[in-house]
């Protein structure tokens, strides 16, 4: 009864490191989406994918990019990291429709210094 | 573009207390909203939704009412326990196409 599988939990970097955070879902949705939470911010959608081999920019993209070669898979880079992204992250996913439920990973938190 | 207006938080009320968060919204369209809601170290699950105007979604005694003239979501409860402490946040999705749109969160802290 997996859900939306996100990796790593926790990660700490140094600015101007790299990583690739990773998303599996075994649901067969078709829409996944990179969120950040942020004290006071709520949640901002980074990127989303409608469907494998699709990606689309959401409300605050800069930094990172995304790949979902897979359907099942939805990844989240970040070529240079940055204190300023430091934060929570949370993948979803929902099926064709989003008036349905969205169904969220456990997060990764991670700090940049 | 669109956008949802929490009640800032954190609210602390008393175990069998009534709860009222207020939720608004602005759309251009016939939004559907939803309430989702996040337990301490864990992601976002939704708690209930309404996709047009006068529903009331319903879930383990919260309930909301879609009001299209106020603009409106409010989340509302007649007796909170202290295992309802959370986060809690609205949300919206313009057409069901389009990825949702969150709130900032209200923090909501029930002592025995």
């Amino acid at each position: 009864n997996a859900g939306v599988t996100q990796t790593p939990k926790f990660r700490v970097l140094k600015t101007g490191q790299s990583m690739t955070l990773l998303c599996a879902q075994d649901m067969n949705h078709e829409y996944m989406y990179w969120y950040r939470q942020d004290p006071g911010m709520g949640l901002r959608l980074i990127h989303y994918s409608v469907g494998e081999g699709t990606t689309a920019k959401g409300e605050v993209p800069d930094g990172y990019n995304v790949s979902r070669l897979k359907k099942q898979n939805f990844l989240l880079g970040l070529e240079s990291a940055a204190p300023s992204q430091t934060s929570v992250y949370f993948c979803a996913s929902s099926p064709h429709n989003m008036n349905t439920e969205a169904f969220f990973g456990q997060g990764t938190r991670l700090t940049v210094v | 573009g669109d956008s949802v207006t929490q009640m800032e938080g954190p609210v602390t009320l008393s175990e069998e207390a009534f709860l009222t968060i207020n939720c608004t919204y602005t759309a251009t369209g016939y939004p559907s909203l939803f309430w989702y809601v996040q337990y301490p170290g864990e992601g976002l699950q939704l708690l209930l939704k309404a996709t047009k105007a006068d529903d009331k979604g319903s879930n383990k005694g919260f309930e909301a009412t879609y009001r299209k003239e106020t603009t409106s979501f409010h989340l509302e409860k007649g007796s909170v326990q202290v295992s309802d402490s959370a986060v809690y946040f609205c949300a919206l999705t313009e057409s069901g196409n389009t990825p949702l749109v969150f709130g900032k969160g209200t923090r909501l802290s029930v002592i025995a």
